[in-house]
């Protein structure tokens, strides 16, 4: 069974500039999650779909991030502009369901982002 | 709001040392508990989970057992290998899926 997958492995771009990240979850899983992972600390995360619809987008901000997941399967996360805090990695992660029973989520190997 | 804590590290250890690393946990109800291990350059993987109270989770010799009275899950190994030397995460589910983790505590272990 293929893993979660995710594109590109490494970004290095100027503050104020705009990235973009690609996830591709596990076939036929409805739940997909975005995390941010700062150095040093625990994925923290950003946003959460139910096939295409959003569960919890509550610690996203939404002045500069945007994530869309199209036909309930692939997602893009985009940053635009990026600042320097901004740096980190971006996991994305997808699980069966969302509920209690159904919790194992399965994480893709991440994009490393460096904004300078 | 919850929240997980786990002891600092880095931790090193000889090998076929006894591992021991704290998380404690805040929460409203009794969300699931799980450990994920990130090896060097690898995604995170999950280590063990449990469910409910007094639940112990295991996995390539690793364990943890889910204490209410305490909100704890310590994760622990009877001999560690040079292997294991990764950075390791405990975390809560809460109902919607999410998951908040602690802030990792790296383990190296030396032959």
């Amino acid at each position: 069974e293929a893993g979660v997958a995710q594109s590109p492995r490494y970004k290095i771009i100027e503050k104020r500039q705009s990235v973009a990240f690609w996830c591709n979850p596990i076939s036929g899983h409805a739940t997909l999650y975005w995390y941010q992972q700062i150095l040093g600390q625990g994925p923290k995360l950003l946003i959460q779909f139910q096939n295409n619809g959003v569960v919890d987008d509550s610690q996203l901000p939404k002045d500069r991030f945007s994530a869309e997941r199209l036909k309930g399967v692939d997602s893009t996360l985009k940053i635009q502009p990026a600042k320097l805090e901004d740096s980190a990695v971006y996991l994305c992660a997808s699980s069966l369901f969302g509920r209690e029973g159904q919790e194992t989520q399965y994480f893709g190997p991440g994009t490393r982002l460096l904004v300078l | 709001g919850d929240s997980v804590t786990q002891m600092e590290g880095p931790v090193t250890l000889s090998e076929e040392a006894f591992l021991t690393i704290n998380c404690t946990y805040t929460a409203t109800g009794y969300p699931s508990l799980f450990w994920y291990v990130q090896y060097p350059g690898e995604g995170l993987q999950l280590l063990l989970k449990a469910t409910k109270a007094d639940d112990k989770g295991s996995n390539k010799g690793f364990e943890a057992t889910y204490r209410k009275e305490t909100t704890s899950f310590h994760l622990e190994k009877g001999s560690v290998q040079v292997s294991d030397s990764a950075v390791y995460f405990c975390a809560l589910r809460r109902n919607t899926g999410k998951l908040i983790f602690g802030q990792g505590t790296t383990l190296q272990v030396k032959p």
